[in-house]
C-alpha cells in the first residue's frame, strides 16, 4: 500500500506570494492533518480534514487554509507569505479522527523557504 | 503547562548499546495515546511504537519497547542493540481528547550513534 505522498517536495518562493501544498492520504484512510516544523517553534498542528470538512484548526492566522476533496486529498494554501513562514510543512493521514488508538502516518513533507 | 515534556535535548550512544528517550506527559483524561516517531535529515516523521493508557502491558515492536509507567505518567522509548542508522530526531507525542485528539507534540531528543 503506497504511502503519504506531498508534493512538491520543495518550494521557494518570495514575500507576499502564495503557496498551495498537496497531500494524498493512504488509500482508505479519510482523514488528514498538516503540521508546520520549525526549528524555532517546534511542530505545531495546522488543521485537520476528515469528510470534505474542517474538524479542527490550530492556533494559525488566516492566511492559513485548507480543504479536502472527496477523494481525502487535501491541499492548504498560504496567502500573503512571510519570512516566518518558511518551515517544513507535513501531512499525515489516518484511517477516523476522534480516537486516541489512532497512528497518524506522514508523508515525506514540504520544504517551503520563503525570500 | 507543557503537555508533553522530553527533557534529553541530545544524547551520544555507542553503536550496539542499549538506549532510553524519557517522555513524561500530562493529561487527566483516563484515555489517551502516546506515540513515538524518528525523524532523519530527510525530515519525514517514521512512526514507531504506540501504546494505550488502558494497555496493560508495554507496547514493543521489534528493537524498540515502551516503558510505561502510569501512575509516573512517563512512557520512554527504550532502542535495543542501536544501529548507526537509528541516528535521527526522536518525538513524543499524545492524543487526548481535551485536545481533540490532535497530536501533541514534545520537543524531540537529537539521538547520535558513535560507531
Amino acid at each position: 500500500k503506497a504511502g503519504v505522498t506531498q508534493t512538491p517536495r520543495y518550494l521557494i518562493k518570495t514575500r507576499g506570494q502564495q503557496v498551495t501544498l498537496s497531500c494524498s492520504p493512504i488509500s482508505g484512510h479519510r482523514s488528514v492533518s498538516w503540521y508546520q516544523q520549525t526549528p524555532g517553534q517546534g511542530l505545531q498542528f495546522l488543521f485537520e480534514y476528515f469528510s470534505e470538512t474542517q474538524r479542527n484548526k490550530g492556533n494559525f492566522p488566516g492566511r492559513f487554509s485548507g480543504r479536502q476533496f472527496s477523494n481525502s486529498r487535501s491541499e492548504m494554501n498560504v496567502s500573503t507569505l512571510e519570512l516566518g513562514d518558511s518551515a517544513l510543512y507535513l501531512c499525515a493521514s489516518s484511517l477516523e479522527p476522534g480516537d486516541p488508538r489512532e497512528t497518524q502516518y506522514f508523508g515525506p513533507g514540504t520544504r517551503l523557504l520563503v525570500l | 503547562a507543557q503537555k508533553i515534556t522530553q527533557t534529553q535535548p541530545g544524547m551520544f550512544v555507542q553503536e550496539k548499546e542499549a538506549v532510553t528517550l524519557d517522555c513524561t506527559y500530562d493529561t487527566s483524561d483516563p484515555s489517551y495515546g502516546l506515540f513515538w516517531y524518528k525523524q532523519p535529515s530527510s525530515g519525514e516523521m517514521i512512526f514507531l511504537i504506540y501504546q494505550g493508557s488502558y494497555d496493560q502491558q508495554n507496547a514493543t515492536e521489534g528493537r524498540y519497547s515502551l516503558n510505561f509507567q502510569k501512575a509516573r505518567k512517563s512512557a520512554n522509548l527504550v532502542i535495543s542493540a542501536s544501529q548507526l542508522g537509528d541516528s535521527a530526531m526522536y518525538f513524543c507525542a499524545m492524543r487526548e481528547p481535551d485536545s481533540n485528539y490532535q497530536l501533541i507534540w514534545g520537543a524531540g531528543t537529537k539521538l547520535i550513534i558513535k560507531p
